[in-house]
């Protein structure tokens, strides 16, 4: 069974900081990996998706990259905003059978200013 | 453009009970997903569909029942509700498996 870890599960930081943000699963053999962000009392917002044949992909100030082999993604974030507050969670789509989503607990990402 | 649409927002039922929550996309999507949210657990998927008339199951789909009998509405149903379905509801809809997904703004439900 897929498991899907991020860490940290909290973060505090001062406004124009560059973020890493971790999320590690057990099963490599992935369709795609997604990163969303949640605001309080929101539904989630798709940041970035990458498939499986693809290493990173860049919006913005967002870059995200896929390491298969270690099973890890990182979500880097550039000069912080306090708009970036939010929860971060990425999910796994296994490749194969019914391409179920895993979705990792997320990251409470605080930026003040 | 109002993306995906949950109703009701809030809800609460008395054990026994049953209700549908109704979940409305316009972006013209195949896809769609039925999740539940609860602290601790992180989204879990109950049921899903890939197109008009199709369903399947998801992780956790026992105790709920689908439909999806318009390309653009996606059903979910109770039809005895209990404590442990206390939760918050999340709809989304994407193109495709491999096309990013985009969720409603929940629908909070507590059964007493």
């Amino acid at each position: 069974k897929q498991e899907v870890t991020q860490i940290p599960a909290a973060l505090s930081v001062p406004e124009g900081e560059n973020l890493v943000l971790n999320c590690s699963f057990t099963d490599s053999a992935i369709y795609n990996l997604q990163w969303f962000r949640q605001d309080p009392g929101k539904g989630l917002t798709s940041l970035l998706l990458i498939q499986s044949s693809q290493r990173e992909q860049t919006s913005g100030r967002l870059n995200a990259s896929l390491d298969k082999s270690s099973g890890r993604s990182t979500l880097y974030i550039a000069a912080s905003q306090p708009g970036d507050s939010a929860t971060y969670l990425c999910a796994v789509t296994r490749a194969g059978g019914s391409y179920i989503p895993t979705f990792g607990r997320g990251t409470s990402l605080i930026v003040h200013p | 453009n109002a993306g995906v649409t949950q109703t009701p927002k809030f809800r609460v039922l008395k054990t026994g009970q049953s209700m549908t929550l109704l979940c409305a996309q316009d972006m013209n999507h195949e896809y769609m997903y039925w999740y539940r949210q609860d602290p601790g657990m992180g989204l879990r998927l109950i049921h899903y569909s890939v197109g008009e008339g199709t369903t399947a199951k998801g992780e956790v789909p026992d105790g709920y029942n689908v439909s999806r009998l318009k390309k653009q509405n996606f059903l979910l149903g109770l039809e005895s509700a209990a404590p442990s379905q206390t939760s918050v509801y999340f709809c989304a809809s994407s193109q495709g498996r491999n096309q990013p997904q985009h969720f409603g703004d929940g629908t909070r439900l507590s059964i007493l």
